[in-house]
């Protein structure tokens, strides 16, 4: 059971335009959401996070959006660069007996065409 | 942030071997985290590592097949056992920094 998902495996956008990638969870009990950047042989990135408590949060470029009636987090770039171009993983915090994990989305393959 | 130091960074091993991917940190943490990734899939969380105690290992993971040292404060092991192309995958160790984790760079396992 997908307890993240990311839809869309890939996704292109022109330089200078807005990148919107999209996360859906299943357990409202998530409440820590966190977007990480992958690029091809290296580790993920920690790029941004938000907390249940807001529904959005800004870094620079890069904003996070949390929808909680709708289990809905996205990320949006803009303007896109062509070093944006990587492989972007939405996480979820979940807490669980004294335990945590973060779980992880398929990830999205972004390609920011210049 | 920490900085880890994963190694190797890539192997091609053959079927029935093991191998042995390590993690350094620059820094002394509490837990350290392995994660899988496979072809097409997300990151799956193997087992945490704790200092001075066993393992703990998440559904569908277990110690012979995925054992972990913990020496000190600073590294870790994982191995990978009696390999089969189905263990072909990203291995990464994590650790856990206020904001979230902070990754290796990874290790790309393939197993012919």
């Amino acid at each position: 059971d997908q307890q993240v998902k990311q839809n869309s495996p890939s996704l292109s956008v022109q330089e200078g335009r807005i990148s919107i990638l999209n996360c859906d969870y299943t357990n409202s009990m998530f409440d820590y959401f966190l977007w990480y950047k992958k690029y091809p042989a290296e580790g993920p990135t920690f790029l941004i996070s938000i907390s249940s408590i807001k529904d959005k949060n800004e870094d620079g470029r890069f904003t996070v959006f949390l929808n909680k009636s709708a289990k809905h987090l996205s990320l949006h770039i803009v303007p896109s660069q062509p070093g944006d171009s990587a492989v972007y993983f939405c996480a979820a915090l979940h807490s669980t007996s004294g335990t945590y994990k973060y779980i992880f989305g398929t990830g999205t393959r972004l390609k920011v065409l210049a | 942030s920490a900085v880890i130091s994963q190694k190797p960074s890539r192997d091609i091993c053959q079927r029935g071997t093991s191998l042995t991917i390590q993690c350094q940190v620059d820094s002394q943490v509490t837990m350290m985290f392995w994660y899988r990734q496979q072809p097409g899939q997300s990151l799956t969380l193997i087992a945490t590592a704790n200092q001075g105690s066993e393992a703990t290992y998440e559904s569908g993971f277990v110690i012979d097949k995925f054992p972990i040292s913990r020496p000190n404060l600073t590294f870790s092991t994982l191995t990978v056992s009696n390999m089969s192309p189905e263990d072909s995958s990203i291995y990464l160790c994590s650790v856990d920094e206020n904001y979230g984790y902070t990754f290796g760079s990874g290790t790309r396992l393939t197993v012919v």
